[in-house]
């Protein structure tokens, strides 16, 4: 009964450096999703995926890429990190656009130093 | 452009008290509203999902109701407990084509007092 998990929980990167965060949900979820949530902010949508091999651009996307390679699996990629990346990453799944809620997963909280 | 506003950002009571929390949306044309809490340094946990054609959803001591019309939502919480204490956050899922995302207001901080 895993549901989202995401991977890593934590990471401390250098200013340039990259880095991967996985998304993985087991309830043959269609849509996928990669929020930041920043103090005083709320959560705002980086990236979004509504089936495998597809993605589109939410509310603040640069800076990231994704990938959905596979139906179960939704990448976040940071090819060279800011300190303005620094933030808690969650991803979130649902079935499709219709009446269904999302799951998320328990987020990443990443530094950028 | 879909806007969610929760009032009040802060809200402190004692134990066993009756609350409501407050969401309002600027458009009407969604096709759910999800209720969650969020424990700090932690993930959003769903406590409740409204679809457009409801007015209210129960669970335990909580009950949201859904005024689609107005473009608000309360959560009510009965007979507050100290691990009640969390933060509260709604969201709408919109029905427009490339609005299915849901959009999430900041979120009411609420601590209850043994």
């Amino acid at each position: 009964n895993a549901g989202v998990t995401q991977t890593p929980k934590f990471r401390v990167l250098k200013t340039g450096q990259s880095m991967t965060l996985l998304c993985a949900q087991d309830m043959n979820h269609e849509y996928m999703y990669w929020y930041r949530q920043d103090p005083g902010m709320g959560l705002r949508l980086i990236h979004y995926s509504v089936g495998e091999g597809t993605t589109a651009k939410g509310e603040v996307p640069d800076g990231y890429n994704v990938s959905r390679l596979k139906k179960q699996n939704f990448l976040l990629g940071l090819e060279s990190a800011a300190p303005s990346q620094t933030s808690v990453y969650f991803c979130a799944s649902s079935y499709d656009r219709g009446p269904w809620g999302y799951t998320f997963g328990s987020g990443t909280r990443l530094t950028v130093v | 452009k879909q806007e969610v506003t929760q009032i009040p950002a802060a809200l402190s009571v004692p134990e066993g008290e009756n609350l409501v929390l407050n969401c309002s949306f600027t458009d009407s044309a969604i096709y759910n509203l999800q209720w969650f809490r969020q424990d700090p340094g932690k993930g959003l946990t769903s406590l409740l999902l409204i679809q457009s054609s409801q007015r209210e959803q129960t669970s335990g001591r909580l009950n949201a109701s859904l005024d689609k019309s107005s473009g608000r939502s309360t959560l009510y919480i009965a007979a507050s407990q100290p691990g009640d204490s969390a933060t509260y956050l709604c969201a709408v899922r919109g029905t427009t084509s490339g609005t299915y995302k849901y959009i999430f207001g900041t979120g009411t901080r609420l601590k209850v007092l043994a």
